[in-house]
């Protein structure tokens, strides 16, 4: 079985600061990995994926992900947050099998403030 | 194209009362999800339907039940609502095997009194 782990349940930071949202997974197969992002009574948008190849993924709104499969990670970055950056992020995972649904972390609550 | 729509956006129900919540997606997907989230717990799997003609139960199945239509609509069913059931209802869709990221609908949020 899967399960996901986000270490943060709520990150507050100050505009044009670092942050890093940290996500932990266990599985026994391989799987992909996804942080989707979820705005004030919005449904959940795709922020960026990793399915295979270089472990540095870019996505959307100048976030990046860096899969790591030794410590069995997947942590969401940004070098500069703004305010509009305030949202749930959830990261996820799922396998190559027809239909199976995506297991998701509990979310991390992004707080930017000026 | 319109994604994934769903339908009430907002219902407010009480206890023993039934409804419906409904889900289209025009991408031709084939497999379509539904999810609760409440506060501090995530999104959590209720049933599925990997292709039409099949679904199957999730993480919390229990007081609900499903029909995949169609390709295009899966809806979801609650015979007696119960306060537990207040939550927000999500639901999603995939296009298939080699596609991995989920299509989400913008939500329907339940009260039950």
């Amino acid at each position: 079985a899967q399960s996901v782990t986000q270490l943060d349940s709520q990150v507050p930071v100050f505009e044009e600061a670092p942050v890093e949202l940290r996500c932990n997974y266990s599985s026994s197969v391989s799987v992909y990995l996804f942080w989707y992002v979820q705005y004030p009574n919005q449904g959940l948008q795709l922020l960026l994926k990793y399915l295979s190849g270089s472990t540095l993924v870019k996505g959307i709104n100048g976030f990046e992900a860096e899969f790591n499969k030794s410590q069995t990670s997947f942590h969401l970055r940004k070098p500069s947050v703004h305010i509009s950056d305030t949202a749930e992020y959830f990261c996820a995972v799922g396998l190559n099998q027809a239909g199976t649904a995506l297991i998701f972390g509990k979310g991390t609550t992004l707080s930017v403030s000026s | 194209n319109a994604g994934v729509t769903q339908t009430p956006k907002f219902q407010v129900l009480k206890t023993g009362q039934s409804m419906t919540l409904q889900c289209a997606q025009d991408m031709n997907h084939n497999s379509m999800y539904w999810y609760r989230q409440d506060p501090g717990m995530g999104l959590r799997l209720i049933y599925y339907s990997a292709s039409e003609g099949t679904t199957d139960k999730g993480e919390v199945p229990n007081g609900y039940n499903v029909s995949r239509l169609n390709k295009r609509e899966f809806s979801l069913r609650l015979e007696s609502a119960a306060p537990s059931q207040t939550s927000v209802y999500f639901c999603a869709s995939r296009l298939g095997i080699n596609s991995y990221e989920q299509y989400f609908g913008p939500g329907t949020r339940l009260t039950v009194t």
